[in-house]
């Protein structure tokens, strides 16, 4: 079945770069997500990728989509301690019937 | 404001009990998703409802059953609650399948 991977912390000191990777298996993945959680909270959505698309950037954040390698990763600029969160990484796909497939998520933890 | 209202945030159920968990969206969505959140396990999907009395099954099928009678309302049922299902519950709905998902604030069941 489809899977989506990603590894489970990430430690950065504010100020610097964070870079959140992830990969999937479905190569008829059509659209890939970036979720954020914070603590006590539902996700919410950061930003997406249309599979034809390699890269998009909006204000602090970038993200970069191999899909020969089907690595996705985001890369948040000039971290802050208010981006400390859970980011989820996500991927909706034609097979299933377009169900969304999420990563375990990624705590990233800022230090100031 | 888009609003997601599930119905409780924290519930306490013993073994055996049948549980019910609702979920309400106003933004006249057509599909509809529960999850389960667990730790390093991220979000695994339930079931989910493409429209109003239709449902897929997710990756976890055991124990649970749902419920759409209605657009607005999805219904997450445990038949017999075991204490293998204490999670965090996720209930989201999105227009179509390009489209943001919005997510509930989540229910903490633990079964005892």
């Amino acid at each position: 079945g489809e899977d989506v991977e990603q590894s489970l912390f990430l430690s950065v000191r504010e100020g610097d770069s964070s870079v959140i990777n992830c990969t999937y298996t479905d190569s008829s993945s059509t659209y890939l997500y970036w979720y954020k959680q914070e603590p006590g909270a539902g996700l919410q959505l950061l930003t997406y990728i249309f599979s034809n698309m390699d890269m998009k950037q909006d204000q602090r954040l970038t993200v970069l989509l191999n899909k020969k390698d089907k690595h996705l990763s985001l890369r948040i600029a000039d971290t802050q301690t208010g981006d400390s969160a859970i980011y989820f990484c996500a991927e909706t796909s034609y097979t299933g019937g377009f169900k969304t497939i999420f990563g375990a998520g990624t705590r990233l933890f800022v230090k100031a | 404001d888009v609003k997601v209202t599930q119905s409780s945030r924290y519930l306490v159920k013993r073994t055996g009990e049948k549980v019910f968990l609702e979920c309400v969206q106003d933004m006249d969505h057509e599909n509809m998703f529960w999850y389960r959140q667990d730790p390093g396990l991220g979000l695994r999907l339930i079931y989910f409802s493409y429209d109003v009395k239709m449902k897929e099954k997710g990756d976890i099928r055991e124990g649970y059953s749902v419920s759409r009678e209605k657009k607005e309302r999805f219904s997450l049922i445990l038949e017999s609650a075991s204490t293998n299902q204490t999670s965090m519950y996720l209930c989201a709905h999105r227009r179509r399948e390009n489209t943001e998902a919005f997510f509930g604030q989540g229910t903490r069941l633990t079964v005892v």
